[in-house]
C-alpha cells in the first residue's frame, strides 16, 4: 500500500544550524512528492515539490528513487522556519490523491 | 480575495448529534477534498470530489457523508456513527492535473 513515513514528530535545532526532515515513501507507480508547511495560526501551504526542482526559503529536497526518499534540507536555519513539515505523495492517475505523512514539527531555537 | 473559505472556526455538539461542517471556494477549482488532522497522524483523507455531482471516499470515510451540488461547495457531514469525531477538519481544492491543494483555515469540533 502507498504509505508515507516521516519518522522524526520533533526536530529542534539552534539557529544556523542544518536541518534535515526525513520523509519516506512506498509506492508501486512513478511518486510525485511534495513537502507542505504549517506555520503557527496559517494555513497549511505548498512548500516545494519536487518535479521543480527550485528551493524555496533557502529549502531543498531531492528525489531518491533508490532509497525511496525525499527528505527536506536547509544549511542555515531561521527561527522563522518553525513550523510543521508534512511530506506528500501524489498517486498517478485516477483521482490524484494526496497521502500525506504524520508531519514533523520543527522548532528552531535562538 | 479567492480561497477557500471553512465555517465555523470552532463548533461544539453533543454526542449523537449530526453536524455539518462548511466549506467554500471562489478559486473555481474543480477537486475539492476533506481531511482530518490529528496529532501525530497527520492528515488523513474522507472525502474527495472530481466534480459536481461526483464524489469518492477517502481513507476514513466511515461516519461521515458529503454532497457535492455545486462546484464552489463541498459540505461535510459528521454523523452520529463516527466513533471518535473530535478532531480539526481541513477542506482543500485544486485545479485539474497536477497541481498544489490549497487549503482553508480549517474547523475544529469538539464533540462532548
Amino acid at each position: 500500500a502507498q504509505r508515507v513515513t516521516q519518522p522524526e514528530k520533533l526536530l529542534s535545532v539552534f539557529k544556523g544550524a542544518p536541518v534535515e526532515l526525513k520523509c519516506n515513501y512506498s509506492y508501486s507507480g512513478s511518486p510525485e512528492l511534495f513537502w507542505y508547511v504549517q506555520y503557527s495560526r496559517q494555513r497549511l501551504q505548498l512548500l516545494l515539490r519536487h518535479i521543480s526542482r527550485e528551493s524555496i526559503k533557502g529549502f531543498t529536497a531531492d528525489l531518491n528513487k533508490g532509497e525511496t526518499s525525499f527528505h527536506l534540507k536547509k544549511p542555515f536555519a531561521q527561527e522563522e522556519d518553525s513550523a510543521m513539515y508534512y511530506c506528500a505523495l501524489r498517486e498517478s492517475g485516477g483521482y490524484n490523491k494526496l497521502i500525506f505523512g504524520a508531519g514533523t514539527r520543527l522548532a528552531v531555537h535562538p | 480575495d479567492g480561497g477557500i473559505t471553512q465555517s465555523p472556526k470552532y463548533l461544539f455538539r453533543k454526542e449523537g448529534q449530526n453536524v455539518t461542517l462548511s466549506c467554500e471556494q471562489n478559486l473555481n477549482h474543480d477537486a475539492m477534498y476533506w481531511y482530518r488532522q490529528d496529532p501525530g497522524q497527520g492528515l488523513r483523507l474522507i472525502y474527495y470530489s472530481q466534480i459536481v455531482n461526483d464524489f469518492q471516499k477517502g481513507d476514513i470515510a466511515e461516519g461521515y457523508s458529503v454532497s457535492r451540488e455545486k462546484k464552489e461547495s463541498f459540505p461535510l457531514t459528521v454523523t452520529s456513527a463516527q466513533k471518535n469525531p473530535t478532531a480539526f477538519y481541513l477542506c482543500a481544492s485544486k485545479v485539474e492535473g497536477n497541481s498544489p491543494l490549497h487549503f482553508g483555515n480549517g474547523t475544529r469540533l469538539t464533540v462532548t
